[in-house]
């Protein structure tokens, strides 16, 4: 049965590094029929995605973030990473990791599994 | 750059049809995905590519695309559908997802 479990501080200073990982069971990352993304949510907002990545290395980001997000897949320990650098009280929010199917449609496919969400605060 | 716009709030009697619009862009030839959140969990994917109803969802819900306007439609509502519903698009044009603010459905 697939799972995504996200993993992490849950406490962030101003400035620093957030850091959280995805473990993925059930499915390898290395498939080549997923790509595997990050989201987050702030207390009572909405949805936003952070990015995506492939086995291959091809990322995607969201052009608000990118300066500052990093995702990687470590496909030795079947797990995915976020780094999202020099965090502010705005950042902090719910994290998800999620599975996207690759598509063969012009458009990708959306993600069919979530992880249950880590709440990350950054504050000092 | 794609916004999409949802109505903030959406209320409905049991048995009765609901519908929860995003718009206020033209969708290129992009199509539209929606996701239901209840309270403290994961979003769940209801309805992919404007009418695609994925492996365990109800018939009940359904979503179509106008060209301007994407609906997702719940019928015969039931008290569990009570949730946040987001309208999600790829914009090709920047290679980015973009969600919708976000639907709060309340079954009265």
């Amino acid at each position: 049965q697939l799972q995504l479990q996200e993993s992490g501080p849950g406490l962030v200073k101003p400035s620093e590094t957030l850091s959280l990982t995805c473990t993925v069971s059930g499915v390898s990352i290395s498939s080549s029929y997923y790509w595997w993304g990050w989201f987050r949510q702030p207390p009572g907002k909405g949805l936003e995605w952070i990015g995506t990545s492939y086995y291959t290395g091809s990322t995607y980001y969201n052009p608000s973030l990118q300066a500052r997000v990093t995702v990687s897949l470590d496909t030795s320990m079947n797990q995915f990473s976020l780094k999202l650098t020099s965090v502010a009280a705005a950042d902090t929010a719910v994290y998800y990791c999620a599975r996207q199917p690759s598509s063969p449609r012009p458009q990708p496919a959306p993600f069919d599994y979530w992880g249950q969400g880590i709440l990350v605060a950054v504050s000092s | 750059s794609y916004v999409l716009t949802q109505p903030p709030s959406v209320s409905v009697t049991p048995g009765k049809t609901a519908g929860i619009t995003c718009g206020g862009v033209h969708f290129r030839s992009e199509s539209v995905n929606w996701y239901q959140q209840r309270p403290g969990q994961a979003p769940l994917l209801v309805i992919s590519y404007d009418t695609d109803r994925p492996s365990g969802i109800p018939e009940r819900f359904s979503g179509s695309n106008s060209g301007n306007t994407a609906t997702l439609t719940i019928s015969r509502v039931e008290a569990g559908d009570e949730a946040d519903y987001y309208c999600q698009v790829w914009d090709s044009s920047s290679n980015h997802w973009v969600f919708g603010g976000g639907t709060k459905l309340t079954v009265l």
